[in-house]
């Protein structure tokens, strides 16, 4: 069936890196954008970035951009998210989306969300 | 300080209908669609209603959507005790050269 299942989060000190990966699996990877999502402790959802199929166009929140990279590896139906000079407000669970299809469209498919927690 | 804003709470009793407004702009739900994710309590969000007022496979016609101008609004009739959940409206906003926004979250209660 249709899945995506994120993995890579944890505990990490202020200004550390850190990075998530999602595997899709049940659909033709290579044909969809794909995208980040967060959710702080006990608050509403944040969209964080989108990649483009081909990996030719990505777009971040402003909360994020500089400090964060999206990418992927259609050859291993991979998405990634490569986070760097993390603060405490990045805390959150992080899910992967599959989505936009197209700009203006829904994330269709969601991961379980891998927890990211900034804290000395 | 969401860009779509939603009342933060909302309940109704078992068969009872229920409406979640959803608020914005010109540059977001006045430009684009509007779609909704459904959060149950310690699980992963879920497509509702995407485009305004499409339901994905699965999902029962108790739940629809509409949109008018810079505002949208999900109502569930039927309310049955396993749609207590967290709603979430969603849309792309134009300016700073796109992004997603989401409003703040509604939190249903059946009571």
């Amino acid at each position: 069936q249709v899945q995506l299942v994120e993995s890579g989060g944890g505990l990490v000190t202020p200004g550390g890196s850190l990075r998530l990966s999602c595997a899709a699996s049940g659909f033709t990877f290579s044909d969809h954008y794909m995208s980040w999502i967060r959710q702080a402790p006990g608050k509403g959802l944040e969209w964080v970035s989108y990649i483009s199929s081909s990996s030719s166009y990505t777009k971040y929140a402003d909360s994020v951009r500089g400090r964060f990279t999206i990418s992927r590896d259609n050859a291993k139906n991979s998405l990634f998210l490569q986070m760097n000079s993390l603060r405490a407000e990045d805390t959150a669970v992080y899910y992967c989306a599959r989505g936009p299809y197209t700009y203006g469209d829904a994330f269709d498919i969601w991961g379980q969300g891998t927890m990211v927690t900034v804290s000395s | 300080q969401s860009v779509l804003t939603q009342p933060p709470s909302a309940s109704g009793t078992p068969g009872q209908r229920v409406t979640i407004s959803c608020s914005g702009g010109t540059s977001n739900i006045g430009s684009n669609a509007v779609h909704w994710y459904q959060q149950l309590p310690g699980t992963a969000p879920k497509l509702l209603i995407y485009n305004n007022d499409q339901r994905p496979s699965g999902v029962p016609d108790r739940f629809s959507g509409s949109k008018s101008g810079t505002s949208a609004s999900l109502a569930i009739s039927g309310l049955q005790s396993e749609d207590a959940a967290d709603y979430y409206c969603a849309a792309w906003d134009d300016s700073l050269n796109g992004r997603g926004v989401f409003g703040g979250g509604t939190k249903l209660s059946v009571l």
